[in-house]
C-alpha cells in the first residue's frame, strides 16, 4: 500500500524557518518524481514545488522561489522541504504527493502556521 | 503560465441528481487534466486522470470528458458521499474548486 506520511510542521514567527518531511513506503520511490502542494486556511491547492526522481529537475512556484529548497534522498525513501524566511501567507496545510503529470498519492498533510 | 478557471465555484444539488463541473484552461493543454476531490480535513483523492479516464476504485457515475481548453467533470447520480470540493489540474496549476453543497 502507497503511504505518504509528513512531518515537521508547526508555530513559527514570520522570518523564521522550518524544514519538513515526507516518509514514503510501499512503492519505489526513487522511480517517482514528487512534489510538495499547500494549502491555506479555507482556501484551494496551490503546487509549491516538484523534484524529479534522480533530484535532477527541480521547479518552484514564484511565491517561494528564492525561499524554499526541495530535496530527496532515495535511499531513506524520504522527501524534503526546506523552508525559509517564512511570511504570514506560507501559513497552509502541507502535502507532498507522488507523480509528474498526475499526482496520483497525497500523503495527510502537515500545518505549517506562520505568526508572532 | 496556464491558468485553469472551474466553474461554478459552488453547486447545491439533491441526492440522484446529475451535477456538471466545468474547467477552462488559458491555453489548449491536449488531454493533460486532472479531477480530484476532497472532502474537508482530507488530503485530495484523485478521481480521473488525462481528462477521461477513471482512476481505479473510483465510483463509474464519475465521468471526465474534454480536450483542448474545456473539460467537464460530471457525476451521473449524486451519493451522500459526493458532496465536496472538487479541484481540476494541469500538472502544476489547479482550479479555484468547486464545492458541492447538499440542497
Amino acid at each position: 500500500e502507497v503511504q505518504l506520511v509528513e512531518s515537521g510542521g508547526g508555530l513559527v514567527q514570520p522570518g523564521g524557518s522550518l524544514r519538513l518531511s515526507c516518509a514514503a513506503s510501499g512503492f519505489t520511490f526513487s522511480s517517482y518524481s514528487m512534489n510538495w502542494v499547500r494549502q491555506a486556511p479555507g482556501k484551494g491547492l496551490e503546487w509549491v514545488s516538484y523534484i524529479s526522481s534522480s533530484s535532477s529537475t527541480i521547479y518552484y512556484a514564484d511565491s517561494v522561489k528564492g525561499r524554499f529548497t526541495i530535496s530527496r534522498d532515495n535511499a531513506k525513501n524520504s522527501l524534503y522541504l526546506q523552508m525559509n524566511s517564512l511570511r504570514d501567507e506560507d501559513t497552509a496545510v502541507y502535502y507532498c504527493a507522488r507523480g509528474t503529470v498526475t499526482t496520483d498519492y497525497w500523503g495527510q498533510g502537515t500545518l505549517v502556521t506562520v505568526s508572532s | 503560465d496556464i491558468q485553469m478557471t472551474q466553474s461554478p465555484s459552488s453547486l447545491s444539488a439533491s441526492v440522484g441528481d446529475r451535477v456538471t463541473i466545468t474547467c477552462r484552461a488559458s491555453q489548449s493543454i491536449s488531454s493533460y487534466l486532472n479531477w480530484y476531490q476532497q472532502k474537508p480535513g482530507k488530503a485530495p483523492k484523485l478521481l480521473i486522470y488525462a481528462a477521461s479516464s477513471l482512476q481505479s476504485g473510483v465510483p463509474s457515475r464519475f465521468s471526465g470528458s474534454g480536450s483542448g481548453t474545456d473539460f467537464t467533470l460530471t457525476i451521473s447520480s449524486l451519493q451522500p458521499e459526493d458532496f465536496a470540493t472538487y479541484y481540476c489540474q494541469q500538472s502544476w496549476a489547479f482550479g479555484g474548486g468547486t464545492k458541492v453543497e447538499i440542497k
